[in-house]
């Protein structure tokens, strides 16, 4: 099995809502990976997990919360969000993020997320 | 810095072939190459690696220039499914950062 997925597809809220996002792999992956992609730009980069363990996070505002329950699961809850925030979150995940030069990311489909 | 790519979007025919760049400000340790077609997620294309070594799934090469911290994709004999925003993706440290990407389009 070498599919990432996600849930939800499509994702419509409020500026006060609280929801999650979540992406899940049976690959045996130990990096998993959450990327912020607006129309006609390249994904960026918000956190890498490690072993379960938050690796990076590139400034990402707080209103912005990842969780990595298992070596499986990624989550990314959501809350206060704003209308700028709205985006297609795309979850990755690969072998080792020690060897990350040598191991390619399997992408999900994304959640495309739409803040009202 | 975000890496560039070079041309930003290009047009083929069928059977053409294109070059795609990739040009980094960092130092490049590996570059690794990305096809996303429209609505859908990126798919890996291969990773080029100092030294030479290659690690790829298609019949797509490339080229590591790592005084000049440029890569460059070549695309030859081009065919429909080859349409799609391309990225490359230097590492820095343990991770790539995706370059300004460059659209491809081939029409029959």
């Amino acid at each position: 099995d070498t599919e990432v997925t996600q849930t939800p597809k499509h994702l419509v809220m409020g500026m006060t809502n609280k929801k999650s996002l979540k992406c899940e792999q049976h690959m045996g992956h130990r990096a998993m990976y959450w990327y912020k992609q607006k129309a006609k730009k390249p994904p960026e980069l918000m956190f890498v997990y490690s072993y379960e363990k938050l690796s990076i996070n590139e400034s990402v505002p707080s209103r912005f919360s990842p969780e990595c329950p298992n070596s499986s699961l990624l989550n990314l809850h959501l809350h206060a969000l704003q209308p700028e925030d709205s985006a297609l979150y795309l979850c990755a995940s690969s072998q080792d993020f020690r060897t990350s030069g040598v191991n390619e990311q399997f992408f999900g489909p994304g959640t495309r997320l739409t803040v009202l | 810095q975000q890496p560039v790519q070079s041309p930003q979007a290009v047009i083929l025919r069928e059977g053409e072939d294109a070059v795609i760049n990739c040009s980094s400000s960092k130092a490049l340790y590996s570059v690794h190459w990305y096809r996303q077609k429209h609505g859908e997620a990126p798919v890996f294309l291969m990773i080029l690696l100092k030294g030479g070594e290659q690690k790829g799934h298609e019949k797509i090469s490339a080229s590591f220039n790592e005084k000049k911290q440029q890569s460059s994709l070549y695309l030859t004999a081009s065919q429909l499914s080859y349409s799609g925003t391309y990225f490359c993706g230097p590492l820095t440290g343990n991770q790539f950062y995706f370059g300004t990407g460059t659209s491809l389009t081939v029409i029959p």
